[in-house]
């Protein structure tokens, strides 16, 4: 089946430490994003990107860094420039011609 | 930017029960979806609706768009109904794709 694999579920990080968070699609999209989640709180885009090896900024991207060098990869590293990472992170997809999204499950990043 | 609303922030049903969601945007839109976030947090996308009305099942939504809102129905609720409902748009002038969410409805049915 096809779909999107966030990796890991959970993920813990100590101060001033870098984490990267992956994200994978099976389905062949073009566009992919990253969101972030605090609680009681929508969804904000932290970063995108439209096709390989172009992303573009979000409204929060301080402290966040991505890349794009495989269609089906688009891993997020948040840096210890990101001062409050506690956060739920939601990696989703969109084919070019279409509209609907594809999320991921998610990874709950916690900082230790 | 473009802003969305969602009321109400919190609603709690007794299973059978129906209701309304409404999500209100600032500016003409040519995207619109909802979303349903399940306790585990994952999002599954439960209609695209940029105008006018659509139905799935006890789901039903629709939108007016030169009214600059749009409403989700839930009829006959089930406990597994419950987690947070999202409403997300992108405005006529974005070139990105990229959609704004609102804060969400978290609908809570008791059995």
């Amino acid at each position: 089946d096809g779909g999107i694999t966030q990796s890991p579920k959970y993920l813990f990080r100590k101060e001033g430490q870098n984490v990267t968070l992956s994200c994978e699609q099976n389905l062949n999209h073009d566009a992919m994003y990253w969101y972030r989640q605090d609680p009681g709180q929508g969804l904000r885009l932290i970063y995108y990107s439209q096709i390989v090896n172009d992303f573009q900024k979000g409204d929060i991207a301080e402290g966040y860094s991505v890349s794009r060098e495989k269609k089906e990869s688009f891993p997020l590293t948040v840096t210890s420039a990101q001062k409050n990472p506690t956060a739920f992170y939601l990696c989703a997809s969109r084919h070019s011609q279409g509209y609907g999204y594809t999320f991921g499950s998610g990874t709950r990043l916690t900082v230790v | 930017g473009i802003q969305v609303e969602q009321s109400p922030p919190d609603l709690i049903l007794q299973e059978g029960a129906n209701s309304t969601l409404r999500c209100n945007f600032s500016d003409s839109v040519n995207n619109l979806q909802w979303f349903h976030q399940n306790p585990w947090g994952q999002l599954i996308n439960l209609f695209y609706i940029p105008s006018g009305t659509k139905q799935n099942g006890r789901l039903s939504a629709t939108t007016v768009a030169t009214e600059r809102y749009s409403l989700l129905y839930i009829s006959s609720s089930q406990t597994t109904d419950s987690g947070v409902y999202f409403c997300a748009v992108r405005d006529s002038g974005a070139g990105s794709y990229q959609l704004t969410f609102g804060k969400g409805t978290k609908l809570s049915v008791i059995p």
